[in-house]
């Protein structure tokens, strides 16, 4: 069975302060590995796809990076704007309809302080 | 791109009463739509996954005859909560995944921004 596990749970900020957010994920073949940003009251939104160990890929001052057992979200001088609830999901190959759904970590509530 | 609509944003219905709640993929065509409950501070959990022009598949523990999906276009997924009751009441979520049938087709999942349901 896929799991995926998200730290911390919760996380506190100065604005400037960079840190970095961790998903650990076992997967039956990974297909792909997904971050999404949900702010509350609203659907998550879709941040970044990484399809294989070594990979990065960047947007504004989030980076996010795969290795073969993890993901880390790295967030440099964070703004307060940034506050949400940061969720990492994974997909595991396979062309069943159970293959194409993702299995989602249960999130890291990210809030920066002005 | 990729944006997906959901209506209504909220709803309070009485219990015993149905509620449909509609996904539209606005710009792209979805033949795959997911259906997810969300309760407060907590992840998103699968209901079902929706595919159009067929059945939809629920996930285990889900009520296929009290959560009625419809995936009748490649824009539109229903979910259709019947007789609800004050248990029924959450955040309910739907994605559609960009891209054609198969394994080597569009993997991201396009989030629609929740419909609040509340049964009293």
């Amino acid at each position: 069975e896929d799991q995926v596990t998200q730290s911390p749970e919760a996380l506190r900020l100065q604005e400037g302060e960079s840190s970095s957010l961790n998903c650990s994920y076992t997967v039956s073949g990974l297909r792909g590995l997904f971050w999404y940003r949900q702010d509350p009251g609203k659907g998550p939104e879709f941040l970044f796809t990484l399809y294989s160990a070594g990979e990065e890929k960047e947007k504004e001052r989030l980076k996010a990076t795969l290795t073969k057992k993890e993901s880390f979200l790295h967030i440099t001088a964070p703004k307060p704007e940034d506050s949400a609830t940061y969720l990492c999901a994974v997909q595991a190959r396979g062309v069943t309809s159970a293959a194409r759904q993702l299995t989602f970590g249960s999130g890291t509530q990210l809030t920066v302080l002005p | 791109g990729a944006v997906v609509s959901q209506h209504p944003s909220w709803v309070i219905c009485k219990s015993g009463t149905s509620v449909k709640i509609e996904c539209r993929s606005l710009d792209f065509q979805a033949t795959t739509m997911f259906w997810y409950r969300q309760f407060p501070k907590q992840s998103l959990m699968l209901m079902a996954t929706s595919n159009e022009g067929s059945k939809a598949t629920y996930e285990q523990g889900v009520e296929k005859d009290k959560f009625l999906i419809n995936h009748a276009s490649l824009t539109l997924s229903t979910l259709t909560v019947t007789s609800a009751h004050p248990e029924d009441s959450s955040f309910y979520i739907c994605s559609a995944r960009r891209g054609g049938r198969g394994a080597f087709s569009s993997y991201e999942q396009y989030f629609g921004p929740g419909t609040r349901l509340t049964v009293t």
